[in-house]
């Protein structure tokens, strides 16, 4: 069966600081890959997409980056976080198509 | 721009006294209905699909239903461990690589 991890579950850093969240997947090969924000609130928001390696997608303008070195691997990171980058942020996959995605258990971040 | 909005915000029930979720969606040629289920600090837990109006998806206490404006999660004869957020997601045509449009959710609560 397939399954999806995400670190760390939390994290709190200063504003200004580098930021480097990962999303492993197992299980399943050449998924679509996601990364979604969720605030208090608010529903998620689709932030980046990716069809395969070294692709990526963003759905809206902002201060953070996406990677996928590999196949079931994929990154999200900044180079100077800001106070709105606080958020929980979820990572999910999926086979494609009209098909549900699946979540990893989400990073808390919080900025300073 | 698509739609997506869930009613009620919140809903507090007595044990054993079933309800129902909406989701009314604005988006052209959808491609598939998604509910989810959320609980505090975790990522979204995949519960049903839906493609069509007039299908109808079941699991234990939970029915999922669609009409061709909107969605509702029957909850007949709920449990303390029901509650959760719940969340409606919809998958319209062309989106970037099948991306998802979310409701707020609706905030259930299962009194003992």
């Amino acid at each position: 069966s397939q399954t999806i991890h995400q670190w760390p579950a939390t994290l709190v850093q200063p504003v200004g600081s580098p930021l480097s969240l990962e999303c492993t997947v197992e299980g399943t090969s050449n998924p679509n890959l996601y990364w979604y924000r969720q605030a208090a609130g608010r529903g998620l928001q689709l932030l980046f997409y990716s069809v395969g390696i070294g692709q990526i997608s963003s759905e809206v303008p902002q201060n953070l980056s996406a990677s996928r070195p590999q196949d079931r691997q994929f990154i999200l990171s900044s180079k100077k976080l800001l106070l709105s980058d606080s958020g929980f942020y979820l990572c999910a996959w999926s086979p494609g198509g009209p098909r549900p995605q699946h979540f990893g258990d989400g990073t808390r971040l919080s900025i300073l | 721009e698509d739609q997506v909005t869930q009613s009620p915000e919140a809903l507090r029930l007595q044990e054993g006294e079933s309800s129902s979720l909406n989701c009314s969606y604005t988006v052209s040629g959808l491609r598939g209905l998604f509910w989810y289920r959320q609980d505090p600090g975790k990522g979204p837990e995949f519960l049903f699909t839906l493609y069509s109006a007039g299908e109808e998806k079941e699991k234990e206490r939970l029915k999922a239903t669609l009409t061709k404006k909107e969605s509702f999660l029957h909850i007949t004869a709920p449990k303390p461990e029901d509650s959760a957020t719940y969340l409606c997601a919809v998958q319209p045509p062309g989106g970037g690589a099948d991306g998802l449009t979310f409701g707020k959710g609706t905030h259930l609560i299962i009194q003992p």
